[in-house]
């Protein structure tokens, strides 16, 4: 059973519109959640980090943490066209130097 | 400024050839060093990671190894390819294990 599930696989939203991307954990030894972006043909560049309970915000982006649920939701506010990529949960499980990432979520912004 | 630089930038090796891609880290000391794996429209898998000259640790076994024989230097190779080996690998450090992971531009292999 893969430990991070993303969701939706895919995702159009409208330039200016808000794109929500979940994630959740299956095990319960998840401490670390992080998200990446990755353009396509390119490698991934870290958004944001998050391992307390509660919200982060960073520009347009901000990002939540259940721990109770095992579950993290990043949100794009402003979406534009340049925001269109896979985005990439992962999240370290087990305090023992190994990262689980999950299949990712296409995001697409319309002009 | 820390750099990152792999090599080959892509490669196309027949199956049951051998396979040597490197890592360099430029500009920091003693990083943590990661290889992921990640096949056409696959998961990005976690391979290998080091966290001191000398020393791997296998995630995922996949036929492959690496070493880690300078610093800024980390190595993934193989003796013999398989097609399944097809697919982007990546290189990457961090300060620590849970800070930010910074990746290079990968390594496109083609197995044929």
């Amino acid at each position: 059973q893969q430990k991070v599930q993303q969701s939706p696989e895919s995702l159009i939203v409208p330039e200016g519109g808000m794109a929500s991307l979940n994630c959740t954990s299956s095990d319960r030894n998840v401490d670390y959640f992080w998200w990446y972006r990755q353009h396509s043909g390119k490698s991934p560049k870290m958004l944001m980090s998050i391992f307390s309970n509660g919200e982060k915000e960073e520009g347009r982006f901000t990002v939540h943490l259940n721990k109770a649920s095992l579950h993290t939701s990043l949100h794009i506010r402003d979406s534009q066209p340049s925001d269109s990529a896979l985005y990439l949960c992962a999240a370290s499980i087990g305090n023992n130097n190994r990262i689980f990432f999950g299949d990712g979520t296409q995001l697409v912004v319309k002009p | 400024a820390q750099t990152i630089h792999q090599w080959p930038v892509a490669e196309i090796k027949a199956v049951g050839s051998p396979l040597s891609l490197g890592c360099t880290i430029k500009g920091k000391s003693s990083p943590n060093l990661y290889w992921y794996w990640q096949a056409t429209g696959g998961t990005l898998q976690q391979l290998f990671y080091s966290i001191t000259v000398g020393q791997v640790e296998s995630v995922v076994q996949l036929n492959l190894s690496a070493s880690r024989p300078k610093d800024d230097q980390f190595i993934l190779s193989t003796e013999k390819l398989l097609l399944s080996h097809s697919g982007f690998y990546l290189c990457a450090w961090s300060t620590d294990f849970y800070a930010e992971q910074f990746f290079g531009p990968g390594t496109r292999l083609t197995v044929l």
